[in-house]
C-alpha cells in the first residue's frame, strides 16, 4: 500500500483538461512544499514534470501545472494530447526521521 | 547533461545479495550538493524509494528496507552502488538509479532502469 493516495485512473478527450489528486497527511504533503510529479510511459523511466508543488523543469510544456491545498496535491494537464497518455506518480518529502520520500500508487491517464 | 546507467546481474537467487551499480556521466558524484538515489518498481506496480547517498557519504534508507540495504560510492569511477541482502521473490523489480539535484527531494535525472529477477 502506497503512502500517498492517487486515483487509479483518469481520462479526457484531446484538448480537454484532466486533474489528478494526491492525498497524504500533515507529515508529508501537507507539511512540506516538496511535492513532485512524474510521467512514465510504458517501459520507460519516470520523467520529472513538476517539482516543489508548482515548478516546471525546463522543457516541460506549460500545459502541466501543479497545486496543493492542505494535505492534497494536484496535477492538472490542460489541452490534453495523445502523448500525455501515461502513468503519473506523485511524490513527497516525509521528514528525515521517517520514510523520507514517499510515492503515490500512480494514476493511469487515458486520452480518449 | 547528466546521464545515469544501471548495471549488474539480472538474476539473483533467493537469500543471496542483489548488487547493482550506477555509472554517472556528465557530472561528478563527489562534488556539489546532489544526492544519489535508488528507486524500484515491481512489475505493474508503483515506485518505491530505497535510499540515497550524499556527496559527503552519508546515507538515508527507507525504514522498511533499512536492515537489508547498503548504498555506497566509488568516486574514482564516478559510480554509486546498491546492495540488498537476503532477497526474496518480492524484491523482483525494475531498479532505477536517480539524482536529487541540489539537496532537494525530487529526482531530476533517472537511469533507464534494470529488471532484476529473484528466482532459483
Amino acid at each position: 500500500q502506497s503512502a500517498l493516495t492517487q486515483p487509479p485512473s483518469a481520462s479526457g478527450s484531446p484538448g480537454q483538461s484532466v486533474t489528478i489528486s494526491c492525498s497524504g497527511t500533515s507529515s508529508d504533503v501537507g507539511g512540506y512544499n516538496y511535492v513532485s510529479w512524474y510521467q512514465q510511459h510504458p517501459g520507460k523511466a519516470p520523467k520529472l514534470m513538476i517539482y516543489e508543488v508548482t515548478k516546471r523543469p525546463s522543457g516541460v510544456p506549460d500545459r502541466f501545472s501543479g497545486s496543493k491545498s492542505g494535505n492534497t496535491a494536484s496535477l492538472t494537464v490542460s489541452g490534453l494530447q495523445a502523448e500525455d497518455e501515461a502513468d503519473y506518480y506523485c511524490s513527497s518529502y516525509a521528514g528525515s526521521n521517517t520514510f523520507d520520500v514517499v510515492f503515490g500508487g500512480g494514476t493511469k491517464v487515458t486520452v480518449l | 547533461q547528466v546521464q545515469l546507467q544501471e548495471s549488474g546481474p539480472r538474476l539473483v537467487k533467493p537469500s543471496q545479495t542483489l548488487s547493482l551499480t550506477c555509472t554517472v556521466s556528465g557530472g561528478s558524484i563527489s562534488s556539489g550538493t546532489s544526492y544519489w538515489s535508488w528507486i524500484r518498481q515491481p512489475a505493474g506496480k508503483g515506485l518505491e524509494y530505497i535510499g540515497r547517498i550524499y556527496s559527503s557519504g552519508n546515507t538515508n534508507y527507507n525504514p522498511s528496507l533499512k536492515s537489508r540495504v547498503t548504498i555506497s560510492t566509488d568516486t574514482s569511477k564516478n559510480q554509486f552502488s546498491l546492495k540488498l541482502r537476503s532477497v526474496t521473490a518480492a524484491d523482483t523489480a525494475v531498479y532505477y538509479c536517480a539524482r536529487n539535484a541540489g539537496g532537494t527531494y525530487y529526482f531530476d535525472y533517472w537511469g533507464q532502469g534494470t529488471l532484476v529477477t529473484v528466482s532459483s
